[in-house]
């Protein structure tokens, strides 16, 4: 099983509708997490971090659940600027920083 | 604001060649890392520094070497390029790699090994 899982997509999803990513992670020792957004062929680019108790910035909203060791991402009237490529990161310590593969979102028009 | 710079964007190796990619950052991070990015694998960690004259292996080190001379530049060299080295390839920065703390990447460099 991967450390760090995320579905690939892609999501499709009109202009001005909600869409929600899931990352799942296997290890429970995992203390911190991120949400990146990277666009084709850029650098990633810190989105949000997520807190335990969730957190909200402007159309996003991060949760993380501990208990079922899964943290989410909720893009609410989703923009054509969102579409990108949203990655999972989870941070064991220093040299335990693993990044899921992404999910890709497509905003059509 | 040049945050952290990669050079070169693009390059084209032959096997068994070597070369350097330089990465530098000019916020005074601690901490300096080197990722390759693949398809289906996401971003995984080559080798990391925690300061001036700090390195240690991250995921994947094999065939990469690393030095931290200076806070501001980390180096990675590829020793004997391989076509499985074809990658593109991200340095990043950051204060330290804990909890709130952002990691600014580089514009990132796609090397083809041939």
């Amino acid at each position: 099983r991967k450390e760090v899982e995320q579905d690939p997509g892609p999501f499709n999803v009109p202009e001005g509708a909600t869409v929600a990513f899931n990352c799942t992670y296997s290890n429970s020792a995992s203390q911190s997490f991120f949400w990146y957004r990277q666009d084709c062929r850029k650098e990633p680019k810190l989105l949000m971090s997520v807190y335990s108790s969730g957190n909200e910035d402007g159309r996003f909203t991060a949760q993380l659940n501990r208990a079922s060791q899964y943290i989410s991402l909720l893009i609410r009237d989703s923009k054509l600027s969102d579409s990108a490529t949203y990655l999972c990161v989870v941070n064991r310590g220093y040299q335990k920083v693993t990044f899921g593969t992404g999910t890709k979102l497509q905003v059509i028009p | 604001n040049a945050g952290v710079t990669q050079t070169p964007k693009f390059q084209v190796l032959k096997t068994g060649q070597s070369m350097t990619l330089q990465c530098a950052q000019d916020m005074n991070h601690e901490y300096m890392s080197w990722y390759r990015q693949d398809p289906g694998m996401g971003l995984r960690l080559i080798h990391y520094s925690v300061g001036a004259g700090i390195t240690d292996q991250g995921e994947v080190p094999n065939g990469y070497n690393v030095s931290r001379s200076t806070t501001e530049d980390f180096p990675l060299r590829l020793l004997s390029a391989a076509p499985s080295q074809t990658s593109v390839y991200f340095c990043a920065s950051s204060y330290s790699w804990t909890r709130n703390t952002e990691a600014f990447f580089g514009q990132g460099t796609r090397l083809t090994v041939v």
